[in-house]
């Protein structure tokens, strides 16, 4: 299975500022996927991200809120624009394992809004 | 969309008790995986399991299909064993995983 890594593992930010989470893979993948998880809640997918294409975005997401680079086949950024405490929620990345299907999925960022 | 129930959403047990914990889903899947989601927010794979039975150690799932069901049993639960566990599909034509709604299990010493 891929070994996934974020950063920031957590962060307090003011509302109306920007963060953007890192993830890195440890081996070459073709789709990247972008989670957010808010307070007791389950996880609800935010965008697909392919290398050398425009991010693939959920309804209820959108671009300008949530920018997605995938500049080669191992890393990602997912940036939270414009907070607002509404934004504080554990974000994650995943990948598909070696089984297609099979995702595997990062740490998690764990982002307060206040 | 498909619909990914999961039951109870909340158990709680001493120590050493057997539980059960089901995930109902209303379409076609593709896959279905198990993850434990423990106190610091990382969610663990514990089965990929889209028909059939697995076991590893104190737990096994089980998942029919056919009737759109899936089972995780925990066996003899230890404090480790708290967090909460989602099911999660792949939907047949849909690239892309949908979770449950969650059982938060709590394991009292």
């Amino acid at each position: 299975s891929a070994v996934i890594s974020q950063k920031p593992s957590r962060d307090i930010c003011q509302r109306g500022t920007s963060l953007t989470i890192q993830c890195q893979v440890d081996s070459q993948v073709t789709m990247m996927f972008w989670y957010r998880q808010q307070p007791g809640q389950s996880l609800t997918l935010i965008a697909t991200a392919n290398q050398g294409s425009e991010a693939t975005y959920e309804s209820g997401f959108v671009i300008d809120k949530f920018p997605i680079s995938r500049p080669n086949l191992t890393f990602s950024t997912l940036t939270v624009s414009n907070m607002s405490p509404e934004d504080s929620s554990i974000y994650l990345c995943s990948v598909e394992g070696p089984v297609r299907y099979e995702q595997y999925f990062g740490p998690g960022t764990r982002l307060t809004v206040t | 969309g498909i619909q990914v129930e999961q039951s109870p959403p909340d158990l709680i047990l001493q120590e050493g008790a057997n539980s059960t914990l089901r995930c109902n889903f209303s379409d076609s899947v593709n896959n279905l995986q198990w993850f434990h989601q423990n106190p610091w927010g990382q969610l663990i794979n514990l089965f990929y399991i889209p028909s059939g039975t697995k076991q590893n150690g104190r737990l096994s799932a089980t998942t029919v299909a056919t009737e759109r069901y899936s089972l995780l049993y925990i066996s003899s639960s230890q404090t480790t064993d708290s967090g909460v566990y989602f099911c999660a599909v792949y939907v047949v034509g849909n690239e892309k995983l949908t979770f449950g709604t969650g059982t938060r299990l709590t394991i009292i010493p």
